[in-house]
């Protein structure tokens, strides 16, 4: 089936040890998004990649960094994580084929800073 | 930015009663759509009403669209345990953008 893939789906990581979240895509479409969405919040847009145009949202701190290498793959860096930054990192994908700007999102990856 | 209020926040039935939840959004929108998010879950796709509909239809779920108060509701008939979960509105006033501005979320509680 096609689908959004994160990995891992739970990551533990230490005070300013960078990071990296991964997520893969088997849809085949051209827009991949990260949110971050803190406990009992809406979900928060860090960036897009619209094919390989990055758009960055003008409050995503510098900290945060994204690489999309190819069409399937998107990666969340995080340089320096602080404990703020714990939360579930969600991916999305849309089509521009579609009309209607539908998203497809992964599980999520929760991240636990100590 | 985030652009829709959902209200309740917190919305607890029993089961074979009806939800509604509501969403009010600021800007003019190309169309709106509402998620479901089981806990600890990626969100997934309900429904999508576009801004010249007014109601919409699938399976269980009712949404309408009221553009001129800039709302929009989400009945579940007949809800079932399986129903709980946060629900969001998502308004889709981007265009050529292609994003999605989420609102504050109803948690949606269903007791068998």
């Amino acid at each position: 089936d096609a689908m959004v893939i994160q990995n891992p789906r739970y990551q533990v990581t230490q005070f300013g040890k960078p990071v990296t979240l991964s997520c893969s895509q088997t849809l085949n479409h051209n827009v991949m998004y990260w949110y971050q969405q803190k406990s009992s919040q809406a979900p928060k847009l860090l960036f897009h990649y619209y094919d390989k145009d990055f758009n960055n949202e003008a409050d995503t701190p510098d900290n945060f960094q994204s690489r999309r290498p190819n069409t399937s793959f998107c990666f969340l860096d995080i340089r320096s994580p602080g404990l703020g930054d714990a939360a579930m990192y969600l991916c999305a994908t849309s089509s521009v084929k579609s009309s209607y700007n539908e998203q497809f999102f992964g599980p999520g990856t929760r991240l636990t800073v100590l | 930015s985030q652009q829709g209020e959902e209200d309740p926040q917190a919305l607890s039935i029993q089961e074979g009663e009806n939800a509604t939840m509501n969403c009010s959004y600021k800007t003019s929108i190309n169309n709106l759509q509402w998620y479901r998010q089981n806990s600890g879950r990626g969100l997934v796709h309900l429904i999508l009403i576009r801004s010249n509909e007014r109601e919409k239809h699938s399976g269980r779920l009712r949404v309408t669209l009221d553009t001129s108060k800039k709302s929009s509701s989400l009945l579940i008939t007949a809800s079932r345990a399986a129903d709980t979960a946060s629900y969001f509105c998502a308004t889709d006033s981007s265009g050529s953008a292609r994003q999605l501005t989420f609102g504050s979320g109803t948690q949606l509680t269903v007791l068998p």
